[in-house]
């Protein structure tokens, strides 16, 4: 059982938006700025996308963008393109443990 | 090119032991945490520990402290995961990663944002 919860797929048209979800609680999600997505693509290293809730490293296309309300945390994917369909994974600091992941969301597009 | 190198795939039988690398190259090594996180066969992701090559100080996440040791040579940028003896449940995806963030004396902060390609350990009699 995974520290945060994500839901197992999501999936959206070229050119639509998408928001993945990763809940938590008031022990990590709710409590710091410090969570992260990383999107895995198969066969391949995980790929930071954005951390401290809502910051993208150099790189990233500003098509994603991350938020987090309460002790839910939320990656947006605007204007879906075909290489984008990955596995992503939210992660937040949790105290005694500092990252506690969400057990991964396959995102299709369709 | 800044990049973590990892070493091969493995294949080893239980109660052996193993030693895996992580190889740093065109950024200061010394100067970032490097941790390590397992990817079980089909499954998520999972912190195992960090360490700061500059002065070897590491932490251990609570479900794997004893299992494993992680240490590094600062003076070849590689950071190094162990096993002294593997276990069939050890078989995994094994990354190393820089911390974009730090470590205090109590906890750590931030996110991995460069990772090594991966190594595959599998453990099977």
């Amino acid at each position: 059982q995974s520290a945060l919860t994500q839901p197992p797929s999501a999936s959206g048209s070229p050119g639509q938006s998408v928001t993945i979800s990763c809940t938590g609680t008031s022990s990590d999600v709710g409590s710091y700025n410090y969570v992260s997505w990383y999107q895995q693509h198969p066969g391949k290293a995980p790929k930071l996308m954005i951390y401290e809730v809502n910051k993208r490293p150099s790189g990233v296309p500003d098509r994603f963008s991350g938020s987090k309300s309460g002790n839910t945390a939320s990656l947006t994917v605007s204007g879906l393109q075909a290489e984008d369909e990955a596995d992503y994974y939210c992660s937040s600091y949790a105290g005694s443990n500092p990252w506690v992941f969400g057990g991964g969301t396959k995102l299709t597009v369709l | 090119e800044v990049q973590l190198v990892q070493s091969g795939a493995e294949v080893k039988k239980p109660g052996e032991s193993l030693k895996i690398s992580c190889k740093g190259s065109e950024y200061s090594f010394n100067s970032y945490w490097i941790g390590w996180v397992r990817q079980m066969p089909g499954k998520g992701l999972e912190w195992m520990g960090i360490i700061y090559p500059g002065d070897s100080d590491t932490r251990y996440s609570p479900s794997i402290q004893g299992q494993v040791t992680i240490s590094a040579d600062k003076s070849i940028s590689i950071a190094y995961l162990q096993w002294s003896s593997l276990k069939a449940s050890d078989t995994a995806m094994y990354y190393c990663a820089r911390l974009l963030g730090y470590c205090t004396g109590t906890s750590c902060y931030g996110a991995f944002d460069m990772w090594g390609q991966g190594t595959m350990v599998t453990v099977s009699s």
